[in-house]
């Protein structure tokens, strides 16, 4: 089993639309998340943090279950600049060092 | 000026060459990365430096030598890569300590080809 999964997609919108993606990890004992954003030919930047309370950033919000082990990024009113690739992070757990789990990510098109 | 900085952005090398990859990084931090990202993969950690020490080597084969002069400059040098090598290689950086390892700042990368 992979340590994190995410559907790939892509994920096709009309601008204006609402969207969300999931993504599960394996190990129970991880403890920090994050979606970062890739978009084409560019370095992977961070958009937001997991909190278990859950967390809002304008028209982003995530979502932690740590029950069924998934996290989910929910956008808002697409707009044309939110096309890109959503990188799901999940830390290994505690005395991990520096390692990171990365998911292979999942692609957005917001299109006219 | 950009937190990190990567140069070369592409490079291309046979099999028999030596080449380096250079990344600095502007923003303070006290740790830094390389990653490695190849297609439909994701991205998989290759060393990791802490106040210039190398604190994680993730079984990288020995034909990449990783090199942290300071904590602002890292390096990457190549030699005698395979074709299989071909791949974007990131440099980031993060400020060690509890709540900082995971808010990496990536560089822009190297788009390697390895003929």
């Amino acid at each position: 089993r992979k340590e994190v999964e995410q559907d790939p997609g892509p994920f096709n919108v009309p601008e204006g639309a609402t969207v969300a993606f999931n993504c599960t990890y394996s190990n129970s004992a991880s403890q920090s998340f994050f979606w970062y954003r890739q978009d084409c030919r560019k370095e992977p930047k961070l958009l937001m943090s997991v909190y278990s309370s859950g967390n809002e950033d304008g028209r982003f919000t995530a979502q932690l279950n740590r029950a069924s082990q998934y996290i989910s990024l929910l956008i808002r009113d697409s707009k044309l600049s939110d096309s890109a690739t959503y990188l799901c992070v999940v830390n290994v757990g505690p005395n991990s060092g520096y390692a990171l789990n990365f998911g292979k990510g999942t692609s957005l098109l917001v299109t006219p | 000026e950009t937190g990190v900085t990567q140069t070369p952005r592409h490079l291309v090398m046979g099999m028999t060459n030596k080449k380096s990859l250079k990344c600095e990084q502007h923003l303070g931090h006290n740790a830094m990365y390389w990653y490695k990202q190849s297609a439909k993969k994701p991205l998989e950690l290759m060393f990791v430096y802490s106040l210039e020490e190398r604190v994680e080597n993730n079984s990288v084969p020995s034909r990449f030598s990783p090199e942290c002069p300071n904590s602002s400059h890292l390096f990457l040098h190549l030699h005698t890569l395979q074709p299989e090598d071909s791949a974007l290689y990131l440099c980031a950086s993060s400020q060690d300590g509890a709540g900082g390892r995971e808010k990496l700042f990536f560089g822009s990368g190297t788009q390697l080809s390895v003929l």
